[in-house]
């Protein structure tokens, strides 16, 4: 059973390009989670999605950034017109379908370089 | 928002020694997971506890639920080398569609052979 499987796992943009990441989720995993991680700092929680819904985007700036998980392929994060800031490590989580607290399981990372 | 404040910042031990992290939160949480990063990878997640005084083992590992649900603490018993890497608390209130983890800063372990 494949874990979370992210991609790219470096990313190289010029300001003002636009980036994709891409996320997909353990193999029965129906949640998918989107966090960002600045150097020498924790994650921050960024978006939730369940197939074709966002659920919770409260940590996803408002302007630039989308999510969405399609109904077939993987969930993706875009990033339109990059700036330095959006430099940081950019994790996915997925958990199975659960009715109480569940356990987050993460892929290795896509790592965003702005230039 | 919720805060974690997560001590010490870094720790540098000799092989053999045991360790202890811990995490307290301003605001309650219902769940409690303990993650490790290593270098260029993503988040592991080492153990997880649910109820408010659990105390749960994985292996050389324990980790505590605090009573007051406010704060968790991670033991490591007779370190090794690949007990090297930054571990991190998270704390998660599940209920409705919100199943966010909030996590600390991380404690950053080395390991002296």
């Amino acid at each position: 059973n494949a874990g979370v499987m992210q991609n790219p796992r470096h990313l190289v943009r010029r300001r003002g390009q636009e980036a994709r990441l891409r996320c997909s989720p353990m193999k029965g995993h129906s949640h998918v989670y989107w966090y960002r991680q600045l150097p020498e700092e924790g994650l921050k929680f960024m978006v939730y999605l369940q197939k074709e819904n966002i659920i919770d985007e409260s940590g996803m700036p408002k302007e630039r950034f989308s999510a969405e998980f399609p109904k077939e392929g993987p969930s993706i994060l875009r990033i339109q017109q990059v700036v330095r800031g959006d430099s940081a490590a950019y994790f996915c989580a997925s958990s199975p379908l659960a009715g109480g607290p569940n356990e987050q399981f993460f892929g290795p990372g896509t790592r965003l370089t702005v230039l | 928002g919720q805060q974690l404040n997560q001590s010490p910042q870094s720790m540098f031990i000799q092989e053999g020694e045991d360790v202890s992290m811990n995490c307290t939160s301003s605001s309650i949480f219902n769940t409690w997971l303990w993650y490790k990063q290593d270098p260029g990878e993503g988040p592991v997640l080492l153990i997880a506890l649910y109820k408010a005084g659990e105390l749960t083992s994985n292996g050389r590992l324990t980790a505590q639920f605090g009573i007051t649900r406010k704060d968790s603490f991670l033991n490591i018993s007779a370190s090794i080398p690949s007990d090297v890497g930054i571990y991190f608390c998270a704390g998660q209130n599940s209920g409705g569609s919100n199943y966010k983890l909030t996590f600390g800063k991380g404690t950053l372990l080395t390991v002296n052979p």
